[in-house]
């Protein structure tokens, strides 16, 4: 089962920042919080990870709590093509040491 | 660089046939990985690769699913006979592997429909 709590679904108007919640209460001290999204007909796509510390990058960025419990991705101004399923996903850092479980994910919608 | 191409794209086959899937991940990614998704939910993984040797099938139904890496490069996932509930869309995803971070590249996904 993902290790994961989204919300089902949000929406946000064009131009304005989504912040898309993420409960990940049963973390351990070395998995990593990654964000993948996946746009209708197409597969995921990969957009940040981090560890404890926000991060950013060209597409979003990520705060992570102090407690590592809960995060928030950011993408700062919202445009139709971010209208997408965004997933959170909780997994260590090497594949070796274990795979990514997708859950349902939070569906975002854009609207103009 | 072209990403990883997966074909075909969409296949509609009755019950009992056989059909398969074929994955060319990106050049340079040791990992790859097929996965599963069915209508609203999120992808499953059938089986992941390290090279060419199959490190992780445990969720891979092997009474009728098969799949093969040979030389460690492109990857065919087959179901051989399939049934009315294998419809869904087949994914296939590369990545760098080993001790890099759980960084995948995902194709675009092979619908199949089983009538």
């Amino acid at each position: 089962d993902a290790k994961t709590t989204q919300p089902p679904s949000m929406d946000c108007a064009e131009g304005r920042a989504a912040n898309l919640p993420c409960n990940h209460s049963t973390i351990s001290g070395n998995e990593y919080v990654y964000w993948y999204r996946q746009i209708h007909s197409q597969g995921p796509q990969y957009i940040i990870h981090g560890l404890k510390n926000n991060e950013t990058n060209e597409m979003a960025s990520l705060i992570i709590t102090e407690d590592r419990k809960s995060s928030t991705l950011i993408l700062p101004h919202a445009t139709l093509r971010d209208t997408a399923v965004y997933y959170c996903i909780v997994g260590y850092y090497g594949g070796s040491q274990g795979n990514l479980i997708f859950g349902k994910g939070t569906k975002l919608s854009v609207k103009p | 660089e072209a990403g990883v191409v997966q074909s075909p794209r969409y296949k509609i086959i009755e019950k009992k046939q056989p059909v398969a899937f074929w994955c060319n991940p990106i050049s340079g990614h040791n990992t790859l990985y097929w996965y599963l998704q069915n209508l609203g939910q999120g992808p499953e993984l059938l089986i992941r690769y390290e090279n060419e040797e199959a490190v992780d099938d445990s969720q891979l139904p092997k009474d009728r699913f098969s799949a093969e890496r040979l030389k460690g490069v492109d990857s065919t996932l087959k179901i051989q006979p399939a049934e009315l509930g294998d419809s869904a869309v087949y994914l296939c995803a590369s990545s760098h592997g080993g001790t890099g971070a759980n960084v995948l590249t995902f194709g675009a996904g092979s619908r199949l429909t089983v009538l």
